[in-house]
């Protein structure tokens, strides 16, 4: 069976400094994988999806993941926080057969401060 | 501006009541969802319909109905709800379920309260 997880409920960073999410999956075969964003009382948004082309992936307002098969990761990064940063964030695996249902981690929430 | 659109944004009603929410898009997406999801929790899937058709009900208690009369448009009907069903419920489209990858857009969702 497939499983996500994100390690660290809660990350803070400063403004200007790296952030790192860390997402790492579990699947007998690579997946489909999927970084979004939540601000508060809104939907997901989509930050970017792995699909087996390039192992760097780069996304929206900024963000790259990097899929490394060895260690089963799909980790976020940014180079430089900026405040509108601060949400919720998901990692997704999607099933490779069948319904491609998603699977979520738990969610990080990045606090960026001034 | 989001491309799934959810009414309303805000519901209160009774555990007697009978209400419905609704999600549009005009994607030309043919797969739909129904999300459930707690406060800082990730979404929980209910429902899923592929070509208007309910693919997936994720073992859902029957006071959740869900139509999707066509193509753009996914309702969920809801009866006799209990408080712990206060949540939001976001809705979610896609291009197809069998056809990987597919990303879901999601709407802002409709936040719900059960008195």
């Amino acid at each position: 069976a497939q499983s996500v997880t994100q390690l660290g409920s809660h990350v803070s960073v400063s403004e200007g400094a790296l952030v790192l999410l860390r997402c790492n999956y579990s699947s007998s075969v690579p997946p489909y994988l999927f970084w979004y964003v939540q601000y508060p009382n809104q939907g997901l948004q989509l930050l970017l999806k792995y699909t087996s082309a390039a192992t760097l992936v780069k996304g929206i307002n900024g963000f790259e993941a990097e899929f490394k098969k060895s260690e089963t990761s799909f980790h976020l990064t940014k180079p430089s926080a900026h405040m509108s940063d601060a949400a919720e964030y998901f990692c997704a695996v999607s099933s490779t057969s069948g319904t491609y249902k998603y699977i979520f981690g738990t969610g990080t929430r990045l606090k960026v401060l001034a | 501006d989001t491309e799934v659109t959810q009414t309303p944004k805000h519901l209160v009603m009774g555990m007697t009541n009978k209400k419905s929410l609704k999600c549009e898009q005009h994607m030309g997406h043919r797969a739909m969802y129904w999300y459930k999801q707690k406060a800082k929790k990730p979404p929980e899937l209910m429902f899923v319909y592929s070509y208007e058709k309910l693919s997936i009900n994720e073992s859902v208690p029957s006071r959740f109905s869900p139509e999707c009369p066509n193509s753009s448009l996914l309702n969920l009907h809801l009866h006799a709800l209990q408080p712990e069903d206060s949540a939001l419920y976001l809705c979610a489209s896609s291009q197809g379920i069998t056809r990987a990858p597919q990303p879901q857009h999601f709407g802002d969702g409709t936040r719900l309260s059960i008195l």
